[in-house]
């Protein structure tokens, strides 16, 4: 049973549009993330926390942007969707700065803007 | 500079034969932990195996098994007798305490 959720699991939707994708873990994690996939390619981290109203940009730029409110809770905002943010999106969160902790991720949301 | 490098994008297996996944990585620190996932056509990621760098036993997990030879840097993930469900893509990974990084990951089919 996952511990971190993501919703939508899938999301067709048209050019311009506002979209956010959610991610809440049980875990009590301070860490979380968010990476940016394209099919059978590498991972991309585009945004990260480590704790309440801590959000940072990663490595790769993203007109995406994130909040967290809620310890559980890294909701991941596009304000206004186009073509190139097609790709899948992935939530994970982690328990600490132990070199031990990976990281638990979400399902993912398959985002499609057409 | 510290990254993961996975140098076979795809590898094929006979089912029931054993494979073995390569990772290399490169780090001036001390202290890492050494990852393995895997991502199945549904695209969520699954953890697999963990090693770490003061390990002296290389880290088993049922069919799964790490490689570690820690003066080759290298981390190579061994899955014995492999079955269908084991066609994915796999991603090395390591965690220095300051940031997560991932490899560019393998596409693993298994060949009934």
């Amino acid at each position: 049973e996952a511990d971190i959720y993501q919703t939508p699991r899938y999301l067709v939707i048209g050019t311009g549009k506002k979209i956010t994708l959610e991610c809440s873990q049980t875990m009590g994690h301070d860490k979380m993330y968010w990476y940016q996939q394209d099919p059978g390619m590498e991972l991309h981290l585009i945004h990260y926390s480590y704790g309440v109203n801590s959000t940072e940009k990663g490595d790769l730029s993203s007109e995406s942007t994130v909040s967290r409110i809620r310890t559980e809770h890294f909701p991941l905002t596009l304000e206004s969707a186009r073509p190139s943010h097609t790709s899948q999106y992935l939530c994970a969160s982690s328990e600490g700065p132990g070199l031990v902790y990976g990281y638990t991720f979400g399902s993912g949301t398959r985002l499609t803007v057409v | 500079a510290q990254k993961i490098t996975q140098t076979q994008p795809g590898m094929f297996v006979q089912e029931k034969e054993a494979v073995t996944l390569d990772c290399t990585y490169d780090t001036s620190d001390q202290s890492y932990g050494l990852f393995w996932y895997k991502q199945p056509s549904s695209g969520e990621m699954i953890f697999l195996i963990y090693q770490g760098s003061y390990d002296e036993q290389n880290a088993t997990e049922g069919r799964y098994s790490l490689n570690f030879q820690k003066a080759r840097k290298s981390a190579n993930l061994v899955i014995s007798a492999s079955q269908l469900g084991d066609s994915a893509m796999y991603f090395c990974a390591m965690n220095t305490g300051n940031q997560f990084y991932f490899g560019t990951g393998t596409s693993l089919t298994v060949i009934p």
